[in-house]
């Protein structure tokens, strides 16, 4: 069974610039995440989809941040303007029925 | 908001020892995952908890849902140089049925051959 695909790996972009992240979940999990890792802290959360309706974005800074997931599967996650904090790494996750969630490789984002 | 405490922060230990790290909440959770990091990886699921008291063993490695709801450990026992990378703890609380989780801080092991 495939894994979370992500895509790219690694980004650097100047601040102020634009920057997308794209996702696509394991196979049937209706349930996607979208996590920000800072170096050297644990993952938080930014964005839950169910299918693709938004579940959970209380922590998404939506002043710049934006999330999608049109067809229930594929998702991006886009920056813009970016800001040097944003700097870190975007982790994707989906989970089927159960709790367990599964990370993809991640995007390790610069910005300079 | 919800803090988890993971302790500890990192740990430098001789091949063939034991490990335990631990999770401790200010709250209740009702299940428990434990996720290991590599370096410019995802984090990988090791182990799932879902009952107060549940021990649960993955190879060498085992991990406990403390009674109390607030906590959760993981030991790896007889550690080779494959287990360096960042244990993460996770916990999904109990008022929060979407999946939502909340990660310590992470433990860096270092094995020395």
């Amino acid at each position: 069974e495939a894994g979370v695909a992500q895509s790219p790996r690694y980004k650097i972009i100047e601040k102020r610039q634009s920057v997308a992240f794209w996702c696509n979940p394991i196979s049937g999990h209706a349930t996607l995440y979208w996590y920000q890792q800072i170096l050297g802290q644990g993952p938080k959360l930014l964005i839950q989809f169910q299918n693709n309706g938004v579940v959970d974005d209380s922590q998404l800074p939506k002043d710049r941040f934006s999330a999608e997931r049109l067809k229930g599967v594929d998702s991006t996650l886009k920056i813009q303007p970016a800001k040097l904090e944003d700097s870190a790494v975007y982790l994707c996750a989906s989970s089927g029925d159960g709790y367990e969630q599964y990370f993809g490789p991640g995007t390790r984002l610069t910005v300079t | 908001g919800q803090q988890l405490n993971q302790s500890p922060q990192s740990m430098f230990i001789q091949e063939g020892e034991d490990v335990s790290m631990n999770c401790t909440s200010s709250s209740i959770f009702n299940t428990w995952l434990w996720y290991k990091q590599d370096p410019g990886e995802g984090p990988v699921l090791l182990i799932a908890l879902y009952k107060a008291g549940e021990l649960t063993s993955n190879g060498r490695l085992t991990a406990q849902f403390g009674i109390t709801r607030k906590d959760s450990f993981l030991n790896i026992s007889a550690s080779i140089p494959s287990d360096v990378g960042i244990y993460f703890c996770a916990g999904q609380a109990l008022y929060n049925q979407g999946g939502k989780l909340i990660f310590g801080q992470g433990t860096e092991l270092s094995v020395k051959p």
